[in-house]
């Protein structure tokens, strides 16, 4: 069964940083690209960043271009998120999830539970 | 970046009825749009890639048609499993976008 558990999240003043984790299990995490997707409180989803299986290409939506930086361990079958720079607009429920392929273009076929983040001072 | 707008945006039918969800594309995205259903609290989960493709475990009342820049999501008959929030999600062009979502109530 496919697990994806994040961890990292929580209260942080605007402008610190945080650092989120995802331990996936399940699954050949080396053959799979993985993402960040956010969801505001009651909001929509929103894709973050994507990554491909080896780590040759990352890619960025533009509310965090320069600020936040995806990579991946697959030797500990660990997927980050290093958010730098953090504004309120951050706030958000933040899902790891597995790509339907190598490429940081695919779907997402497998989600976890969320982590929150909240940029509040 | 490719909009989608999800039409409508609240939905109300009992069980048994048949559902039919509107996603459309700001610009052509081919057939690279899948469908995602969320229910409180839970994440969400894909139930079509490709347009068309149902996901693994999905069931057959639920299918998917379009391309380029119009898009439906029909579920046959519904279940009361089935109410929720449904999206729609483009990859054709960069970067991924979502639509606003659908919401599928119980009347």
């Amino acid at each position: 069964e496919v697990q994806l558990v994040e961890s990292g999240g929580g209260l942080v003043q605007p402008g610190r940083s945080l650092r989120l984790s995802c331990a996936a299990s399940g699954f050949s995490f080396d053959d799979y690209s993985m993402h960040w997707v956010r969801q505001a409180p009651g909001k929509g989803l929103e894709w973050v960043s994507g990554i491909t299986w080896n780590s040759g290409s990352m890619g960025y939506a533009d509310s965090v271009k320069g600020r936040f930086t995806i990579s991946r361990d697959n030797a500990k079958n660990s997927l980050f998120l290093q958010m730098n720079s953090l504004r309120a607009e951050d706030t958000a429920f933040y899902y790891c999830a597995k790509g339907t392929s190598q490429y940081e273009s695919s779907f997402q076929n497998c989600w976890g539970q969320g982590t929150l983040v909240t940029v509040s001072s | 970046e490719v909009v989608l707008t999800q039409s409508p945006a609240t939905l109300s039918l009992s069980p048994g009825e048949r559902a039919t969800l509107s996603c459309r594309a700001s610009q052509s995205v081919s057939s690279f749009l899948a469908w995602y259903q969320q229910k409180p609290g839970q994440a969400p989960r894909l139930l079509i890639y490709d347009a068309s493709n149902r996901a693994t475990g999905i069931p057959a009342r639920f299918s998917g048609s379009g391309s380029g820049t119009d898009f439906t999501l029909t579920i046959s008959s519904l279940e009361p499993e089935d109410f929720g929030v449904y999206y729609c999600q483009q990859r054709s062009n960069w970067p991924q976008t979502f639509g606003q979502g659908t919401k599928l109530e119980i009347k």
